[in-house]
């Protein structure tokens, strides 16, 4: 069974620091770009960035509100995916998925998400 | 960044109607688009990629079409599971971008 599951969320205050985890399953993890999406309560999808593959030179791109706060890496040898995220605000509050390719035919796999809330 | 815009912002139907939803590009992606559901507490689901390829194991009712800037997807006969909120994704350049959805709700 093919799966993703994200962890690493949480309460953290403002200006603080948060590193959420990825972990995929059930498929070639290494060949794939992982995506990280967030979504606020009660508000829609926003892409936060990812990083392709080793033979994409693990290229990362990230949403222009988060590049230079966050950062993208994995470790393909424990199929995982890290998105480290500094300097947090109370609008980075919201649920992150990570997800497969975008782009191409193979499924694209979600994991169910995790919570991060930034909070005084 | 490439701007996406999608119509209606939500929308009523009935069991059986014909929906087509519409996704505009601010400029031109080809067809370097996706389109997923997603409904309350639920991660999305892709349904269409490359803007009109079936994923597998997505029933036929639903149809993606367009190219370039201007996008659309067909839910052939609505089902009462087809209830939910439609959102576009342009992955042609980063930062990609997710349309504001659609909410197709039950009349």
């Amino acid at each position: 069974e093919v799966q993703l599951v994200e962890s690493g969320g949480g309460l953290v205050q403002p200006g603080g620091s948060l590193k959420l985890s990825c972990t995929g399953s059930g498929f070639t993890f290494s060949d794939s770009p992982v995506h990280w999406v967030r979504q606020a309560s009660g508000k829609g999808l926003e892409w936060v960035g990812r990083i392709r593959s080793k033979t994409d030179n693990y290229a990362t791109a990230y949403s222009a509100s988060m590049k230079g706060r966050f950062t993208i890496s994995r470790d393909d040898s424990g199929n995982t995916a890290y998105l480290q995220m500094n300097s947090l605000k109370m609008e980075d509050t919201a649920v992150y998925y990570c997800t497969s390719a975008f782009a191409t035919a193979s499924n694209n796999f979600w994991g169910q998400g995790t919570l991060v809330t930034v909070s005084s | 960044d490439i701007q996406m815009t999608q119509s209606p912002s939500s929308l009523s139907a009935s069991v059986g109607d014909r929906v087509t939803l519409t996704c505009r590009a601010s400029q031109g992606i080809r067809n370097d688009l996706g389109w997923f559901q997603q409904k309350p507490g639920k991660a999305p689901k892709r349904l269409i990629y490359a803007a009109s390829s079936l994923q597998s194991g997505v029933p036929s009712r639903f149809s993606g079409s367009g190219s370039g800037t201007e996008f659309t997807l067909t839910i052939s006969s609505l089902q009462p599971e087809d209830f939910a909120t439609y959102y576009c994704l342009q992955y042609n350049s980063p930062p990609l971008t997710f349309g504001q959805g659609t909410k197709v709700e039950i009349k």
